[in-house]
């Protein structure tokens, strides 16, 4: 069963920039599995913000970014602001018609 | 503009089974290189895909759900649907929908929230 990780929990303070990432339980995160990223706030549904490792989706601040940093996928935001504090999912696509999630990231702003 | 909407009864008896069916509309559902799918999340929990249904298609689960899991399409009707047999409380959840594709990420609906009583 493939595992994607992601940081449970982390802070950052408003213009800072903090960088979340994604990796696999077993192996390296590669543009092979596209990653995506996406934003949640509360009671709302997911937004995708990042697709394909690094393009914005339309009308996403360019304050977002995405890479890969060594063995992970990573979403940059720099400048972050108060309505960044969201949950931010990592999605990899395996092939084969399967996607998996990973746990998901909760960011406070403070 | 592509939209995708959730629809079906909110509440399921626990060993029923649950039924949701999300309607596409600024696209089409044969449309070549997209997935359709089901994605869910538990009350405080992260995000679950359940499984895609290729614009061919062919049906693609999580291993985790494939026995209780069918998703099938109505090309005509522009929608395509979820069962899940054999509910338990830990099939409460909110149901996305979306639009799938490797290259362009997702595209979601706005979700339902499905119950499931004693």
């Amino acid at each position: 069963q493939t595992v994607v990780t992601q940081e449970p929990s982390f802070s950052v303070s408003p213009g800072g920039t903090v960088t979340l990432t994604c990796g696999l339980s077993s192996g390296s995160v590669s543009t092979s599995y596209y990653p995506t990223w996406c934003q949640q706030t509360p009671g709302q549904a997911p937004r995708t913000l990042i697709y394909s490792t690094n393009t914005r989706s339309s009308g996403v601040p360019d304050r977002f970014s995405g890479s890969i940093l060594g063995n992970k996928a990573a979403l940059t935001i720099t400048g972050a602001q108060a309505d960044d504090e969201s949950d931010y999912y990592c999605v990899l696509y395996l092939g084969s018609g399967i996607w998996v999630f990973g746990g998901g990231t909760k960011l406070t702003v403070l | 503009q592509l939209q995708l909407q959730e629809s079906g009864p909110g509440l399921v008896k626990a060993s029923e089974t649950l039924s949701l069916i999300c309607t596409v509309s600024g696209g089409s559902i044969s449309s070549s290189s997209y997935y359709w799918g089901w994605i869910r999340q538990p009350p405080g929990k992260g995000l679950e895909w359940i499984g895609s249904i290729y614009y061919s298609g062919s049906t693609y689960y999580n291993p985790s759900l494939k026995s209780r899991v069918t998703i099938s399409a109505d090309t005509p009707k522009n929608q395509f649907s979820l069962k899940v047999s054999s509910v338990t409380a830990a099939d409460m959840a909110v149901y996305y929908c979306a639009r799938l594709a490797a290259p362009s990420g997702l595209h979601w609906g706005q979700g339902t929230l499905v119950a499931v009583s004693s």
